[in-house]
């Protein structure tokens, strides 16, 4: 079965704190695709990273960095110095080659509290 | 390049009433998908084309909800007769092809409240 897992239902956190978001997602597939969106309260879905199941280098993008672990099955999502404006619905998201669609997360709701 | 486009933002109906949404996905994007997004929830898969073919449609409640993509662009979903569960937001998204590997690009939802 294919499964995202995001155990954190809400963050809250000052400003300029790093904090960092939990992602565990389960599937049988050996190619497979994990996706972070931003939800923002306007509602729509911000794409903000694609990685693939052969690539497991971290990545780093401004203050937003991002551990991927085969190990684990984890793809968890940092966000270096959060600002308000980081505020949102954060999810993760898993797609296969053996299917179209994308299984997304619960999602984590970030407060960034001035 | 212009984004997803969806209207009406808002809606309002009665139980039993019927509505329609519509969108109108990035130009040149092919694949275009249909999900629900109740309160507190991650998106679910509704229905999802390929040009204006159905490539997944198995989670939709055929009993009561329709999509049609006509011309391989624009697209419009149907619900009819609305129940007060299909209380959501309804998020269109386009990717330039189908498959799981392949970002997709989200509209900014109708949100959807029946009383």
């Amino acid at each position: 079965a294919q499964k995202v897992t995001q155990a954190q239902t809400e963050i809250s956190v000052v400003e300029k704190e790093d904090v960092t978001l939990d992602c565990v997602y389960e599937t049988r597939d050996t190619t497979y695709y994990l996706f972070w969106y931003k939800q923002p309260p306007s509602g729509e879905l911000v794409f903000l990273i694609r990685r693939n199941s052969f690539d497991e280098q971290n990545e780093i993008s401004g203050r937003y960095s991002w551990n991927f672990q085969k190990s684990t099955s984890s793809f968890n999502f940092t966000i270096t110095a959060s600002q308000v404006v980081d505020s949102a619905v954060y999810f993760c998201a898993l797609g296969m080659d053996s299917s179209y669609k994308l299984i997304f997360g619960s999602g984590t709701r970030l407060l960034v509290r001035p | 390049e212009a984004g997803v486009a969806q209207s009406p933002r808002y809606k309002i109906i009665e139980k039993r009433q019927s509505v329609a949404f519509w969108c109108n996905p990035i130009s040149g994007h092919a694949t275009l998908y249909w999900y629900q997004q109740i309160l507190g929830q991650g998106p679910k898969l509704l229905i999802q084309f390929q040009n204006n073919g159905v490539v997944d449609d198995s989670q939709l409640p055929k009993d009561r909800f329709s999509a049609e993509r006509l011309k391989g662009v624009d697209s419009t979903l149907k619900i009819q007769p609305a129940k007060l569960e299909d209380s959501a937001v309804y998020l269109c998204a386009s990717s330039r092809v189908a498959g799981g590997s392949y970002e997709q690009y989200f509209g900014p939802g109708t949100r959807l409240t029946v009383t």
